[in-house]
């Protein structure tokens, strides 16, 4: 069935550094596309999303491509800092549905 | 921001009992609602979709009569599972939203409930 995946579980860099994250996607029919943030034991903390009809969008250090080519997303942040340390999950929407990727867990080491 | 709270946070249970978790909209209107569930180190899951006044609409491979859902209101839906055992135990996570569900809009996530299952 449709299913949106990650290719890398764990990512771990330096305080200051950029970070990319990517996540893979096969329904071509998804209308947005949403980054969230999840800290240990609490719910999923909205990033930013982009639209279908779209490949950048920019928030406060982050930017979200979307390559619709070869359905691949990705989230850059800018300068990571330790409290970017965090699992995070790319989303897509259709149906009224959110379906949720494996996520990626990002370390970010003073 | 709009805010959604669940409660209890954490609970603790015999297996075979039951237990009910809340979902609130604190500050707006929860057309829709959606609870999800994660197992550790795994993604969310979406259970079901719930909108209110009327039945939920359940993911394929939940039992809708294990896990039942209410929202009766616009600012609350209950997740009560049944019969609780050991398996269950997980992270269960709700989410709202104020807008027609099959518009994109942000969904706003809760805390998530612990519920361990002895």
């Amino acid at each position: 069935g449709e299913s949106v995946g990650l290719h890398l579980p764990t990512l771990s860099v330096q305080e200051g550094d950029n970070s990319i994250i990517n996540c893979a996607y096969s329904n071509s029919a998804s209308d947005y596309f949403i980054w969230y943030k999840q800290e240990s034991g609490k719910g999923p903390q909205f990033i930013i999303d982009i639209r279908s009809n779209m490949d950048k969008r920019q928030g406060q250090r982050v930017t979200v491509l979307l390559n619709k080519t070869v359905k691949h997303l990705s989230l850059q942040i800018a300068a990571t800092q330790p409290g970017d340390s965090a699992v995070y999950f790319c989303a897509e929407f259709t149906g009224g549905k959110l379906t949720f990727g494996q996520g990626t867990i990002l370390t970010v080491h003073p | 921001g709009a805010v959604v709270s669940q409660h209890p946070s954490r609970v603790i249970c015999k297996s075979g009992t039951s237990v009910k978790i809340e979902c609130r909209s604190l500050d707006f209107q929860a057309t829709t609602m959606f609870w999800y569930r994660q197992f550790p180190k795994q993604s969310l899951m979406l259970m079901a979709t719930s909108n209110e006044g009327s039945k939920a609409t359940y993911e394929q491979g939940v039992e809708k009569d294990k896990f039942l859902i209410n929202h009766a209101s616009l600012t609350l839906s209950t997740l009560t599972v049944t019969s609780a055992h050991p398996e269950d135990s997980s992270f269960y996570i709700c989410s709202a939203n104020d807008w027609d569900a099959q518009s994109y809009n942000e969904q706003f996530f809760g805390p998530g409930t612990r519920l361990t299952v002895l």
